[in-house]
């Protein structure tokens, strides 16, 4: 079965930290890999796309990584800022359609 | 450029009333998509369209019906609502196929939907 599960479920950190998300998935055929910033009340917002040639990709303050041997995936988010408080998405395409398998998200909170 | 566009923003319904949930985009997109968000879970795709005038089968289609008369809108409609489909509801729309390079899925900022 195609999943991907995130980890931790929630988080808290200091503004001023740093801290990296984990994503493990199961989806086969892999096409590609995306991470997405969901603020509260808002709907996602793409942050990097990858595909199984690429090990690491950045966007500003944020790095993703991805092992497509092992199957895993982490986000990097360096400096964290108040406004980085939102739930971070994985989601895995399968093979060359449009059927993304999202993950239930990590909930980070940035506190002052 | 307004990007995606849904409405409404919030809905509340009771058992076996319908309604049509609207998304429109200004970005010349090909591709679009209906999800629903749910507490705990991934999004799942509820049905898309690959253009105008076509629309598939998602993950979790039963009881939607959608219809994609033109090009930038998207609808997506609730024969008899039942209270398993309270939700928040997102459209997005991408250039072309997700599967295929880098194209960048955009997203609306959801319709909650409540069903009594």
């Amino acid at each position: 079965k195609n999943q991907v599960e995130q980890s931790p479920q929630s988080l808290i950190i200091l503004e001023g930290k740093n801290c990296t998300l984990q994503c493990n998935y199961t989806v086969s055929p892999f096409s590609n890999l995306r991470w997405y910033k969901q603020d509260t009340g808002r709907g996602p917002v793409s942050l990097t796309i990858m595909t199984f040639s690429e090990n690491t990709k950045s966007n500003g303050r944020y790095t993703a990584t991805l092992d497509a041997d092992t199957k895993q995936s982490s986000l990097h988010i360096t400096a964290s800022q108040l406004s980085d408080s939102a739930s971070y998405i994985c989601v895995v395409s399968s093979g060359y359609g449009n059927k993304l398998v999202f993950g239930a998200g990590t909930i980070l909170r940035v506190k002052s | 450029n307004a990007g995606v566009t849904q409405t409404p923003k919030f809905r509340v319904l009771k058992t076996g009333q319908s309604m049509t949930l609207l998304c429109a985009q200004d970005m010349n997109h090909e591709y679009m998509y209906w999800y629903r968000q749910d507490p705990g879970m991934g999004l799942r795709l509820i049905h898309y369209s690959v253009g105008e005038g076509t629309t598939a089968k998602g993950e979790v289609p039963d009881g939607y019906n959608v219809s994609r008369l033109k090009k930038q809108n998207f609808l997506l409609g609730l024969e008899s609502a039942a209270p398993s489909q309270t939700s928040v509801y997102f459209c997005a729309s991408s250039y072309s196929s997700l599967g295929q390079g880098y194209w960048t899925q955009h997203f609306g900022d959801g319709t909650r939907l409540s069903i009594l």
